[in-house]
């Protein structure tokens, strides 16, 4: 069975510093991972997705993700953090069927 | 293009009341979800559809019906609401099996008092 582990429910960071929100996954056969984004009182918006080619894949908002084969894992990043950044992110997994397993979510905050 | 819409946004139900939230997409898209949220847990899928007039059951589908007579719309039901029932439902839509992206709605709050 599929499953999607966020291991921080919460990152803190300092506006301009880089970020990292970390996942990692379980899945039989290649991989679709994908990054979503929640803003407070909103649905979740799509970031980036992962199917295949190079191992780090560019999104929206600066946003990037690196996917790891060995360690089963996509880490989403950011260069440098903003305050607009703050929401709770999701990571994804689908495989060849149609269904998406999402992760709990961790929830980022960027100080000022 | 209004996307992914749901209604209504925010419902109060007593227990053992009924009610049906309506997802509706003007993207001709394929496949429709019903998720909730609940906090720590992420989304978990209720049900989907792969296409007009089919469903079939997710992750926790118990107390809950669906039904997708039209291709733009997919209704959530909830035939005895119970207080575990209490959540946000997020609707999504997805273009076919070729798409990745997933669409979603604002989001429906339902508490079960």
């Amino acid at each position: 069975a599929q499953s999607v582990a966020q291991p921080e429910d919460q990152v803190n960071v300092a506006e301009g510093n880089p970020l990292t929100v970390k996942c990692t996954y379980s899945v039989s056969g290649n991989p679709y991972l994908f990054w979503y984004v929640q803003y407070p009182n909103r649905g979740l918006q799509f970031l980036l997705k992962y199917i295949t080619g190079d191992n780090l894949v560019k999104g929206s908002y600066g946003f990037e993700a690196e996917f790891n084969k060995s360690q089963t894992s996509f880490h989403l990043k950011k260069p440098s953090a903003l305050v607009s950044d703050s929401a709770l992110y999701f990571c994804a997994v689908r495989d060849y069927g149609q269904n998406f397993v999402f992760g709990p979510g961790t929830r980022l905050s960027v100080l000022p | 293009n209004a996307g992914v819409t749901q209604t209504p946004k925010f419902r109060v139900l007593k227990t053992g009341q009924s009610m049906t939230l309506l997802c509706a997409q003007d993207m001709n898209h394929e496949y429709m979800y019903w998720y909730r949220q609940d906090p720590g847990m992420g989304l978990r899928l209720i049900h989907y559809s792969v296409g007009e007039g089919t469903t079939a059951k997710g992750e926790v589908p118990d107390g809950y019906n669906v039904s997708r007579l039209k291709k733009q719309n997919f209704l959530l039901g909830l035939e005895s609401a119970a207080p575990s029932q209490t959540s946000v439902y997020f609707c999504a839509s997805r273009g076919d099996q070729s798409s990745d992206t997933q669409y979603f709605g604002p989001g429906t709050r339902l508490t079960v008092l």
